[in-house]
């Protein structure tokens, strides 16, 4: 089994409509928990994390960890065009020293049709 | 700053040959990283440098690949000699000590071996 479980999809919404990305891990060390996006063609690029537990929202996008069910989730309200890219899922548990490792999952391929 | 430059960005070569990818991450960030990332696998952490020193060389596939930091600024992922099943797209990051939980990769250099 892997550390993080994420469901590769593909995902296609029509424009406009919520958008509930998931992902589960299984190690209860991880404290830091990010979203990446990735547009074709180019590297991943950091959209949000969370520290611990809770919810954290910028604009149209809110991230949610609950540490109980081990359960990631990014919630994208009034999906865009602009928006269709690979959203991978990662993890971190933060150890001070020389610890940079970050545990990614497959990414889930979403794709916003006008 | 001009992010992670990575070079070259495609390369096409025989099986057999050697490979060289060269990576330059931004100044200032003191760990860097290389990944490979295909459809099946997804993104795989090669190996990660701290203050130009390996620290995690466990995903490393095999003796093939090896990987040298020589100064802060530069870094180089060899393969030799390569094989068609290291095809794949090689992504370089580098992060902060501030903030490691952001990586920020470079355009990435998609490899393909006949």
């Amino acid at each position: 089994q892997k550390e993080v479980e994420q469901d590769p999809g593909p995902l296609s919404v029509p424009e406009g409509a919520i958008v509930s990305l998931n992902c589960t891990y299984s190690n209860s060390a991880f404290q830091y928990f990010m979203w990446y996006r990735q547009y074709s063609r180019k590297g991943p690029e950091l959209l949000m994390y969370t520290y611990s537990s809770g919810n954290k929202e910028d604009g149209r996008f809110t991230a949610q960890v609950d540490k109980s069910s081990k359960y990631i989730s990014l919630f994208i309200r009034d999906s865009q065009p602009s928006d269709s890219a690979t959203y991978l899922c990662a993890t971190s548990t933060g150890n001070a020293g020389n610890n940079r490792k970050l545990i990614w999952g497959l990414g889930t391929s979403l794709a916003v049709n006008p | 700053d001009a992010g992670v430059i990575q070079s070259p960005r495609h390369e096409v070569t025989e099986m057999g040959q050697e490979v060289t990818l060269r990576c330059k991450p931004i100044s200032g960030h003191n760990s860097l990283f290389w990944y490979r990332q295909t459809m099946m696998r997804g993104l795989e952490l090669l190996i990660y440098f701290n203050n130009n020193v390996p620290i995690d060389d466990s995903g490393m596939p095999e003796d093939r690949f090896s990987a040298k930091m020589p100064n802060a600024s530069f870094s180089t992922l060899k393969i030799q000699p390569s094989e068609p099943r290291d095809s794949a797209v090689y992504f370089c990051a580098s992060s902060s000590r501030l903030a490691d939980y952001e990586q920020y990769f470079g355009p990435g250099t998609r490899l393909t071996v006949t």
